[in-house]
């Protein structure tokens, strides 16, 4: 089944204690995303990627950091977490970098940060 | 700068009722993609519709229809017979090019809940 994964779904942490939220795809796409959702703001970027060894910045890429080693994963990594991004965090992947193409989103994380 | 309201927080109806869900967008591109996605209570993000800015041809899937107006700049939504299945958190989305990353940029949603 074409999917894409998020591990672990639900998270409750504490400030300071780094974590890291894996996305995996199985759908060979190029593009993979991440998203932040909260109440008012909908949907903001954090980073994405173009491809392997290619990440970039979205609109709120603080205190947070990235890596696609392999087409599949891209893993999120909170070096240092702290409460304001306790949130609902989606990743997303897309066929190719065609302004067309639909993101396709994981199941969401969902992170408290005490 | 590219931007999506969503001006309606949210939305109650009564099963059975028509229900309209309002997007405008701001846009500096002359071919641009919209997307509507649902959220249900479960959470995930549910891609309901795509749509480009060259083809103003209403869409309708169901009891889902979809009335894009360039001139108005709006791509809104209606659930016809509203079920309590619909009662869900509706996203309204627009797609940058690929020198703005290839992000979309979302309205804030609109709750949409259905009683019987």
């Amino acid at each position: 089944e074409a999917q894409v994964t998020q591990n672990p779904r639900y998270l409750i942490t504490v400030t300071g204690k780094k974590l890291t939220v894996t996305c995996s795809q199985n759908m060979n796409h190029e593009y993979m995303s991440w998203y932040r959702q909260d109440p008012g703001l909908g949907l903001r970027q954090i980073y994405y990627s173009m491809n392997v060894e290619v990440t970039d910045k979205g609109d709120v890429p603080e205190g947070y950091k990235v890596s696609r080693k392999e087409k599949r994963n891209f893993p999120l990594i909170l070096e240092s977490p702290s409460p304001n991004q306790t949130s609902l965090y989606f990743c997303a992947s897309k066929a190719t970098l065609n302004q067309a193409d639909t993101q396709y989103f994981g199941p969401g994380t969902r992170l408290t940060v005490l | 700068a590219q931007k999506v309201t969503q001006a309606q927080t949210e939305i109650s109806v009564v099963e059975k009722e028509d229900v309209t869900l309002d997007c405008v967008y701001e846009t500096r591109d002359t071919t641009y993609y919209l997307f509507w996605y649902k959220q249900p209570p479960s959470g995930e993000l549910v891609f309901l519709i795509r749509r480009n800015s060259f083809d103003e041809q209403n869409e309708i899937s169901g009891r889902y229809s979809w009335n894009f107006q360039k001139s108005t700049s709006s791509f809104n939504f209606t659930i016809t017979a509203s079920q309590v299945v619909d009662s869900a958190v509706y996203f309204c989305a627009l797609s940058e090019g690929r020198e703005y990353g290839n992000k979309l940029v979302f309205g804030a949603g609109t709750i949409l809940r259905v009683k019987s």
